[in-house]
């Protein structure tokens, strides 16, 4: 167990829909990185917040959008939902002074657009 | 744009075989490199990092870095049939932005 928890575990959305996944980071962590993974395909970068700040973003459109609070838990928004977007969605817990920045992924969540 | 790739199909080992598993990469800035372990429907797993040129063992895992030709590459010794899983490799820089670029992975079977 890595300690980074994620909310909810499994989500139904039908086209069009918006929805909101949710990350706790690990206890002394401070980055949170969010990850998409299609079936069959590694992670692909969305962002990153450090410190409450979004610090990089992968190739996503806009109605992909996050926030990090001040206790660094995170959220995942993802507005007008597509088929393509059925995926599990990850979220990444790390320290981002400690140089090598191993990254500790949390369960999951798998998204289904419908 | 980080390129990562894993090209080898799935790979079937015996039991107490070793498996290796290759990565290259695209990136010559790429600092720091991972394999993540991820079995069917769970997350990856962070199995051991590098980051210098050469090999670092943990337990029966190898991993294997050669910059200069931007290679990568894991090996498992005495495979387990609890090491069937996918494995993903990954690469990022230190500090800053630490986005990591993932490759596909690669599935490995090991036969009892």
């Amino acid at each position: 167990e890595t300690g980074v928890t994620q909310s909810p575990t499994h989500l139904i959305k039908t086209r069009g829909q918006q929805v909101t996944l949710r990350c706790s980071s690990q206890s002394g962590h401070n980055t949170v990185s969010w990850y998409q993974q299609a079936l069959g395909q590694g992670p692909q970068f969305i962002f990153q917040y450090y410190r409450e700040e979004k610090n990089g973003r992968g190739n996503f459109p806009p109605r992909f959008s996050g926030l990090q609070f001040p206790n660094y838990s995170s959220e995942l928004n993802v507005n007008a939902l597509e088929l393509d977007d059925s995926a599990l969605y990850l979220c990444a817990s790390s320290l981002a002074s400690s140089g090598v920045n191993e990254q500790f992924f949390g369960p999951g969540t798998r998204l289904t657009v419908l | 744009q980080k390129e990562v790739e894993q090209n080898s199909g799935p790979l079937s080992v015996p039991e107490g075989a070793i498996a290796s598993l290759n990565c290259t990469y695209s990136d010559r800035g790429s600092q720091s490199f991972f394999w993540y372990r991820q079995y069917s429907g769970k997350s990856p797993e962070l199995i051991m990092f590098i980051y210098s040129n050469g090999d670092k063992e943990d337990g029966r895992f190898t991993a294997q870095l050669n910059k200069a030709s931007q290679y990568v590459s894991l090996l498992i010794r005495d495979s387990q049939p609890s090491d069937s899983a996918t494995y993903l490799c990954a690469v990022g820089e230190f500090y800053g932005n630490n986005r990591l670029a993932f490759g596909k992975g690669n599935q490995v079977v090991v036969i009892p």
